[in-house]
């Protein structure tokens, strides 16, 4: 199994639609990331989980909605996107704040 | 805020050296990671250093200056497969905060 999976790979959604993007690490690791990449952007990490629980939320919209159920597995889940939330999604864990392993990404398109 | 700058893009030669500069302001430091993405794929890590001086890790070496708020990534005897973006990212506290990355176009 590889470290950080997330699936889908790919995704295509209407601004009326409601899915969720889906994150397991298999390293033990005790802190999960979501960071949106854009074209020509920084990295913007959206939200961080330590333990489960949530300690950071960059001031990102409600339309998104992260959850963490346990130390393996992190969602996002997406209501109602604007086309300029077309991004790829990364999610990364780390032990504790140490070096962050990614997924490949899941690449939304809003129409 | 975090601000982290790196250049936007650089060209080398083939067996060439690039030397990609990053500097940064941050409220916090536990360290700074450098980062290789290609295109269409997930970020893999290639160095970290949190004390000064230079991390040496075959043909990649790592810069730090703590005071300055600088570090630079080496690359030598540059490959085609090298062509990537380059983040640059910081340590602070519990999250890491990334610069925009720099894009390495190696020719022939």
């Amino acid at each position: 199994e590889t470290g950080v999976t997330q699936t889908p790979r790919h995704l295509v959604m209407g601004m009326t639609n409601k899915k969720s993007l889906k994150c397991e690490q298999h390293l033990g690791h005790n802190a999960m990331y979501w960071y949106k990449q854009s074209a020509k952007k920084p990295l913007e990490l959206m939200f961080v989980y330590s333990l489960e629980e949530r300690v950071e939320n960059n001031s990102v919209p409600s339309r998104f909605s992260p959850e963490c159920p346990n130390s393996s597995h992190l969602f996002l889940h997406l209501h109602t996107l604007q086309p300029e939330d077309s991004a790829l999604y990364l999610c990364a864990s780390s032990q504790d704040a140490g070096e962050a392993f990614f997924g490949q990404g899941t690449r939304l398109t809003v129409v | 805020g975090q601000n982290i700058d790196q250049p936007t893009e650089m060209t080398a030669t083939e067996g060439a050296i690039v030397q990609i500069n990053c500097t940064y302001q941050t409220s916090g430091f536990n360290g700074l990671f450098w980062y290789q993405q290609h295109a269409g794929e997930a970020p893999t890590f290639l160095s970290y250093n949190v004390l000064d001086g230079l991390e040496e890790k075959g043909r990649f070496s790592s810069f730090l200056s703590r005071s300055k708020g600088y570090s630079y990534l080496l690359l030598k005897e540059l490959q085609m497969k090298d062509s990537a973006s380059y983040l640059c990212a910081v340590d602070d506290d519990y999250k890491l905060s990334f610069g925009a990355g720099t894009t390495v176009t190696v020719r022939a």
